[in-house]
Parts: C-alpha cells; sequence; structure tokens
C-alpha cells in the first residue's frame, strides 16, 4: 500500500510569490493534515481535511490555505510568500480525525529567498 | 492549549547503550504518537500508543494515561537509530508535538 506522497519534495522561491503544495494521503485515509516545521517555532499545526471541509485550523495568518479534493487528495497554498515561511511542510494522513494516528509524507522544504 | 515536553533535549550515547526517552503533557490527550525524523525529514511512525506498553524489536514504549506521560525505550543503540525524536499528542483534531529529542549515537 502507497504511503503519503508528498510533491514538490524541494522548493525556491522569491518573497511575494505565491506557493502550491500537494499531498495524495494513503488509500482510504479521509483526513489530511498540514504542519510547518521551523527550526525556531518546531512542528505546527497547520489546517485539517476531511471529506472536503476543513475541520480545524492553526494559528497562520490568512496567506496559508487549502483545500481537499473529493479523491482525498490535499493541496495547500501560500501566497505573498515571506522569508519566514521558509520551513519544512509535512503532510498527515489518518483513517479518522486528524488526532488519530497519522502516517506523514516525506515533506516539501520550501525556501523562500 | 496543551504543552507537550520532552526531555531531555540532547543525548549522546556509545553504540550498546540503553536510554529513556521522555514525554509530558499538560493535560489529557487522546492518544500518544512516538517519531523518528529521518535525515530527509519524513516523520517515521514507531508507536501509536494511547495507553499501556507496546514493544518493537528493541524499542518499546509506555504510556501513562492517567499520569499524562509517555516513554521511549531504546535498548542496544545503533548508529542507525540516531536523528531527533518526536512525541505528539492528539486533542482537538490536531497532533500537538514536543520539541524533540536529539539522539547521536556514537560508534
Amino acid at each position: 500500500k502507497a504511503g503519503v506522497t508528498q510533491t514538490p519534495r524541494y522548493l525556491i522561491k522569491t518573497r511575494g510569490q505565491q506557493v502550491t503544495l500537494s499531498c495524495s494521503p494513503i488509500s482510504g485515509h479521509r483526513s489530511v493534515s498540514w504542519y510547518q516545521q521551523t527550526p525556531g517555532q518546531g512542528l505546527q499545526f497547520l489546517f485539517e481535511y476531511f471529506s472536503e471541509t476543513q475541520r480545524n485550523k492553526g494559528n497562520f495568518p490568512g496567506r496559508f490555505s487549502g483545500r481537499q479534493f473529493s479523491n482525498s487528495r490535499s493541496e495547500m497554498n501560500v501566497s505573498t510568500l515571506e522569508l519566514g515561511d521558509s520551513a519544512l511542510y509535512l503532510c498527515a494522513s489518518s483513517v479518522g480525525p486528524a488526532d488519530t494516528e497519522a502516517f506523514f509524507g516525506q515533506g516539501t522544504r520550501l525556501t523562500v529567498v | 492549549g496543551i504543552q507537550v515536553e520532552q526531555s531531555p533535549p540532547d543525548l549522546i550515547l556509545q553504540e550498546g547503550a540503553n536510554s529513556t526517552l521522555r514525554c509530558n503533557f499538560s493535560d489529557s490527550v487522546n492518544n500518544l504518537q512516538w517519531f523518528h525524523q529521518n535525515p530527509w525529514g519524513q516523520l517515521i511512525n514507531l508507536f501509536y500508543i494511547p495507553s499501556g506498553t507496546k514493544q518493537n524489536g528493541r524499542l518499546s514504549a509506555t504510556t501513562v494515561a492517567t499520569e499524562r506521560y509517555s516513554l521511549l525505550y531504546i535498548s542496544s543503540s545503533q548508529t542507525t537509530d540516531s536523528g531527533v525524536y518526536f512525541c505528539a499528542g492528539g486533542a482537538t483534531n490536531k497532533l500537538i508535538f514536543g520539541t524533540g529529542t536529539l539522539l547521536a549515537v556514537q560508534p
């Protein structure tokens, strides 16, 4: 059974641009969550989608948004990139809610220059 | 919100030694997971352990939910065990991560 797939693995963007990251969950998993990892703030929850609905959102500005498609694949978008958005973005999939057993993808490493 | 504390923050071991990593949470959580972050950044599932004890080879974990802590035991450590270990508590539809334990196993 395939694991969680995130694309792309690496991205370099300039300030002010926008970026879209993609996550395909494990087959049969309906919940997709996104986390940001930085050296200063650690791993922080961004948002969770379940059956195409955002059920929970972390404390991030509105520049961070996401969506989930009918096949459970999810995308997150960051607009007007700032240097501080440089981070490892991790996607997790779960059968049930995001606070149940989660499985993570390899992450997308975003660098904003 | 719920806080998750991990200790120690750093640990250096000689190959073959045993170690115990601890995770304390400030309030009740629905479940607890332990992860090992590989050098490429992926979080590898070690244990999903809301309560009780589980073992997987040289690793074992114990969660005492009533006292709001979990322990990860690594026995006969190997250099491949090096990396960052995270615990995460599940609550309010998200995982809340600790700050991690950086483990270095020297040959």
